[in-house]
């Protein structure tokens, strides 16, 4: 039932690492995103594909690399990591990329560099 | 620059009261502006939609107005409930890009 998922839940791993978040939608949507959440709780976009094309690409490290295999999926990929990546990561999907679709966000993955 | 503001202080209030929460914001001009819901370790529910041509859209107990002279919208919650404590996030286009922003959120905790 659930409708977008995201793996894992929580992510412990130490500085230098390369670790991947993956997320599905089983929504039948178009436009997938990724969001961080910091510690002030503020939302910030990072990504966002549509049909497997990538469409938004805020400012953000190239350690960062998003990965859509198809329209259902988006991973996300983030090497070296440093102690700042530390926060939670939301997916998100919505039915197509206007920006006035509501958006189904995914539980969230907790993401803390050591 | 572009910002988009809420209610840093939590909102404390009492049940069957109406909760009023505020989103201002400066150097946007959005054409929609939405709300959403976030429960602590969840990811946020949308809520509501109101387009700038729209004063006022309701949902059940929710009330949201949009005043694009002001550049303000206000969110209501009537007849409050313990069940509507959660942090409530205003999100518009802006910062450039065909993107939602999201407003840093005001935490809503409905006492008995």
């Amino acid at each position: 039932d659930t409708a977008v998922s995201q793996t894992p839940k929580y992510l412990v791993t130490q500085m230098g690492n390369d670790k991947s978040i993956k997320c599905e939608q089983n929504l039948g949507h178009d436009t997938m995103y990724w969001y961080k959440q910091d510690s002030k709780k503020f939302l910030k976009i990072m990504f966002s594909y549509n049909n497997k094309e990538l469409i938004i690409n805020e400012t953000v490290p190239n350690r960062f690399s998003p990965k859509s295999p198809d329209k259902a999926h988006l991973n996300l990929h983030i090497n070296s990591l440093e102690l700042g990546d530390s926060a939670v990561y939301f997916c998100a999907s919505s039915q197509d990329p206007q920006v006035q679709d509501t958006q189904y966000f995914g539980p969230g993955t907790r993401l803390t560099v050591l | 620059s572009q910002k988009i503001e809420q209610n840093s202080e939590a909102l404390n209030i009492q049940e069957g009261k109406t909760a009023t929460l505020t989103c201002n914001y400066t150097n946007y001009s959005p054409a929609y502006l939405q709300w959403y819901r976030q429960d602590p370790g969840r990811g946020p529910v949308f809520l509501l939609l109101i387009r700038e041509n729209e004063k006022e859209k309701r949902k059940e107990r929710l009330k949201v107005t949009f005043d694009t002279t002001l550049k303000q919208s206000l969110f209501h919650i009537t007849a409050s409930q313990p069940a509507d404590s959660a942090t409530y996030l205003c999100a518009l286009v802006g910062g450039g890009g065909n993107k939602l922003t999201f407003g840093t959120g005001t935490q809503l905790k409905v006492e008995l």
